[in-house]
């Protein structure tokens, strides 16, 4: 089973510019999370979707914005970019649900697009 | 603010040392999931616990769930070069959301 494909890998912007980065999630998986690592402030998490609806969102502002398709597939967009975006963007995907159920949370994670801001 | 706090930082150690990595928090957690990170990677993940308690071996790894499901920790017996890397510990509250908190990270450097 392939895993979590992220694209672009490599991403470099200036300032002001806008940017998006697309996640393919593992086959069957429906929830797509996205994160954002730095090293002064670690994995921060930016939002999550399940079945092309945001189910939670942290605090990140209104320049991040994502979106899910009914393939599952999401991809995430900053506006107005400001050098602080400078990061590696992280995709999760998970099962999320099983039998109906919810299940336990366990994320697989793409190999991350590093963006930076000029 | 950052919930899960991980203790050491970094850790330089030999081949063959043993070593137990910790991860905190004053929050109580529905799971703890324990990843590596390699540089210009993603997080793999390592195991799951959701018991309190629990404890799992995972080779020569070992990953424990605290009794209260607010700390784990990982020990790792016979380190070797291979298991250099970032260690991230992430809680989950579970049901309707997959978001995780991560913690602060451990940097560890197995030198041959």
């Amino acid at each position: 089973k392939a895993g979590v494909t992220q694209t672009p890998r490599y991403l470099i912007k200036t300032r002001g510019q806008q940017v998006t980065l697309s996640c393919s999630p593992i086959s069957g998986h429906r929830s797509v999370s996205w994160y954002q690592q730095t090293p002064g402030q670690g994995l921060q998490f930016l939002f999550e979707y399940f079945s092309e609806t945001q189910r939670n969102k942290g605090n990140f502002p209104g320049r991040f914005s994502g979106r899910q398709f009914s393939n599952s597939r999401s991809e995430m967009n900053v506006s107005t970019l400001e050098l602080g975006d400078s990061a590696l963007y992280l995709c999760a995907s998970s099962l999320a649900k099983a039998s109906g159920r919810w299940v336990n949370n366990e994320q697989f994670f793409g190999p991350g697009t590093r963006l930076t801001v000029l | 603010t950052q919930l899960l706090e991980q203790s050491p930082q970094f850790l330089s150690i030999q081949e063959g040392e043993n070593l137990t990595v910790y991860c905190n928090s004053s929050s109580v957690f529905s799971s703890l999931q324990w990843y590596r990170q390699e540089p210009g990677e993603g997080p793999v993940l390592l195991v799951t616990v959701v018991t309190g308690g629990e404890v799992k071996k995972l080779k020569r790894l070992t990953f424990q769930f605290g009794d209260a499901r607010k700390d784990s920790s990982l020990h790792i017996t016979a380190a070797q070069p291979g298991d250099t890397g970032l260690y991230l510990c992430a809680g989950g509250r579970g049901g309707a959301t997959n978001k995780l908190i991560f913690g602060t990270g451990t940097l560890l450097a197995v030198q041959p």
